[in-house]
């Protein structure tokens, strides 16, 4: 079975300071990777998401993540942040493309003016 | 941009009662999915359908849920008697063949 720890459930951050918020994961197989983020009284949008290739991901508003498969991480990191940026932002993994999606816990980011 | 849409966005019901919650996923998606999050838990896989059947389904998914797609545009939730610990946020996800799930905005129901 996969599991998802996103090991930060807040991370206050002031604006345009970077933020990295930590996502591991586990399973037996290999996976696909992905962030979502959810805004206030939204739905999840996908941000970025690894299937193959460069370990290296640039998705919307930004964010870039890198699949680590030695520590199985895949951390999101935005350089500088906005306060638009503050939301939720999930990490997920599937075991196959398109197959069901196991989330993480969710990390909030309140970013300060 | 095509989206995912749900109805109701909230729904307020009593204990016992039968609740429908609606999706329209993208028009030429081939797969649906529902998903749910508990406030303040993780957002937890429910249901896969396609080709008209459930082709997954979690241990949550006991036999008060089921799910249909009455058309060629709905897919339904249906929780015959909810109780208390159904009151969740309730994503409709749906994808092509391709990678990406797309989600909806969700339909928060509250079980009094």
């Amino acid at each position: 079975a996969q599991s998802v720890t996103q090991l930060d459930s807040q991370v206050p951050v002031f604006e345009e300071a970077p933020v990295e918020l930590r996502c591991n994961y586990s399973s037996s197989v290999s996976v696909y990777l992905f962030w979502y983020v959810q805004y206030p009284n939204q739905g999840l949008q996908l941000l970025l998401k690894y299937l193959s290739g460069s370990t290296l991901v640039k998705g919307i508003n930004g964010f870039e993540a890198e699949f680590n498969k030695s520590q199985t991480s895949f951390h999101l990191r935005k350089p500088s942040v906005h306060i638009s940026d503050t939301a939720e932002y999930f990490c997920a993994v599937s075991e196959a493309a398109g197959n069901k999606l196991t989330f993480g816990g969710g990390t909030r980011v309140l970013v300060k003016p | 941009e095509p989206e995912v849409t749900q109805t109701p966005s909230h729904q307020v019901t009593q204990m016992g009662q039968e609740v429908i919650l609606r999706c329209v996923p993208i028009s030429n998606h081939l797969y649906f999915y529902w998903y749910r999050q508990i406030l303040g838990q993780k957002v937890e896989f429910l249901v896969s359908f396609y080709n008209n059947e459930i082709s997954e389904k979690s241990e949550i998914f006991d036999d008060q849920f089921s799910v249909e797609r009455p058309d060629g545009s709905n897919f339904t939730l249906k929780i015959r008697s909810t109780k208390l610990e159904d009151s969740a946020m309730y994503f409709c996800a749906s994808r092509s063949s391709g990678n990406t799930i797309y989600f909806g905005e969700g339909s928060w129901l509250t079980v009094v």
